[in-house]
């Protein structure tokens, strides 16, 4: 299966740690975006990519959080002094044109 | 700023009779995308059906419809003869002046045998 993939599925943490998660796209995708989603609620969007440059950031993606791609394949998102309310499921998605997003399996994140 | 809202948090519905999930949207942009994505228990989400706002003709995907109504910004999925695999949860989505998606809050679908 060559689907979209995601490292580690699961993550717990203690308050003031930091944690970076992997997202591995299909191959041939050239965008790849990362979305946040609280539980009871739709995914929310923290940053896009088109090959290596980052071309919209949320106002969610606050000065903790960074992401990077960079090599245009994979990508990092790292979390600095994680705090209880970045628990959260945290997906990836890629896609090679402005039309399907093929989503991870996601990280779920849990800050003690 | 886009907004979509799904105003049925959960329903039920018999295997094999049909069930329709209703969801509405705000827009400023004139060309977008609307999507249904659907999230099993546990499981990835996936792709379900797309619509580009500049057909007037409904999308289908086998059992899967949309009723798009542009001028009421509203956007329907219905799913006919239920099957216990259609069990998840529903988000409806957005696309437009960005690659965003944006979301609604899901509505969870129990299919009954």
């Amino acid at each position: 299966d060559t689907g979209v993939s995601q490292d580690p599925r699961h993550k717990i943490t203690k308050r003031g740690q930091n944690v970076t998660f992997r997202c591995d796209p299909i191959s041939e995708h050239n965008r790849l975006y990362w979305y946040r989603q609280t539980l009871g609620q739709g995914p929310e969007f923290l940053t896009y990519f088109q090959n290596e440059a980052q071309l919209e950031k949320s106002r969610l993606l606050s000065d903790r959080f960074s992401a990077e791609r960079p090599k245009g394949s994979f990508s990092t998102l790292e979390i600095q002094r994680t705090e209880q309310g970045d628990s959260a499921m945290y997906l990836c998605a890629s896609s090679s044109s402005v039309d399907e997003q093929f989503f991870g399996p996601g990280t779920r994140l849990t800050v003690l | 700023a886009q907004t979509v809202t799904q105003s049925q948090p959960e329903m039920s519905v018999q295997e094999a009779e049909t069930v329709t999930l209703s969801c509405t949207y705000d827009t400023s942009e004139s060309d977008y995308y609307l999507f249904w994505y659907k999230q099993p228990p546990s499981r990835q989400m996936i792709l379900v059906i797309r619509q580009e706002a500049y057909k007037q003709q409904n999308a289908t995907e086998n059992r899967f419809s949309v009723n798009f109504q542009k001028a009421a910004k509203s956007f329907s999925l219905k799913i006919s003869d239920s099957q216990l695999g259609d069990a998840a949860m529903y988000f409806c989505a957005a696309q437009g002046g960005s690659e965003k998606l944006v979301f609604g809050k899901g509505t969870k679908l129990t299919v009954n045998p």
